[in-house]
């Protein structure tokens, strides 16, 4: 069973674009919802985490939206860069548990 | 302040070896867990330790297998490899505090089953 649905699989995006990624999970009982960037060749690095007490986080061009009655969650990047071109991976958590599920991932070329 | 390393980079085994993974997490960092990345199936938990006690556990089968140090350096054992078992394999570490956990990843371990 799927608990994280990840979209799209693929984006490519033209530089100076916005690029949006969805994910929507199931479990109410998730409470920790971050997004990791990954390169080829390197682990995922965190980029930004949202709480559900907030409906959007921004960290310089990378945003967050949060969608608690729909059970969805968003990453939007700003300003898209071909730099950003990478693996981009949601992730749920229930505190305490310390056990990540993921997203599928989204593949992201921004175009030069 | 280093990050999370794993050793080594990169591994290949022969069907029904066995192989261990080290990871040292970040200094003062004492939860680590382990998952398993393959194209197919993505990240996967396979399991977590935190003062040397498994503490959380994925869906694999007992063929994978950890543990964890008291300088909270683990390794991860898979015994008896199978093709399928080819992936990258990443250890995170996490403070493990009330209200951290952020989990960082290291670069991984490419294990390749011939």
């Amino acid at each position: 069973q799927q608990q994280v649905k990840q979209s799209p699989q693929s984006l490519i995006v033209q530089k100076g674009g916005i690029s949006i990624i969805n994910c929507a999970y199931e479990n109410t009982a998730f409470d920790y919802f971050p997004w990791y960037q990954q390169f080829p060749g390197k682990g995922p690095a965190l980029l930004i985490a949202i709480r559900p007490d907030v409906s959007e986080k921004k960290e310089g061009r990378f945003t967050i939206s949060f969608n608690k009655s729909a059970k969805q969650f968003s990453l939007h990047i700003m300003d898209s860069q071909p730099g950003d071109s990478a693996t981009y991976f949601c992730a749920v958590l229930t505190s305490g548990t310390y056990k990540y599920i993921f997203g599928t991932g989204t593949r992201l070329k921004v175009l030069a | 302040k280093a990050g999370v390393t794993q050793t080594p980079r990169y591994l290949i085994k022969t069907r029904g070896q066995q192989v261990t993974l080290s990871c040292s997490p970040i200094s003062g960092h004492r939860s680590v867990s382990w998952y398993q990345q393959t194209p197919g199936q993505g990240l996967q938990f396979l399991f977590e330790y935190f003062s040397e006690t498994q503490r959380n556990k994925g869906n694999f089968p007992g063929r994978f297998s950890g543990r964890q140090f008291s300088n909270s350096r683990s390794e991860m054992n898979v015994s008896t490899l199978e093709l399928g078992d080819s992936a990258l394999y990443l250890c995170a570490s996490t403070l493990r505090t009330p209200g951290d956990t952020e989990a960082f990843f290291g670069q991984g371990t490419r294990l390749t089953v011939v």
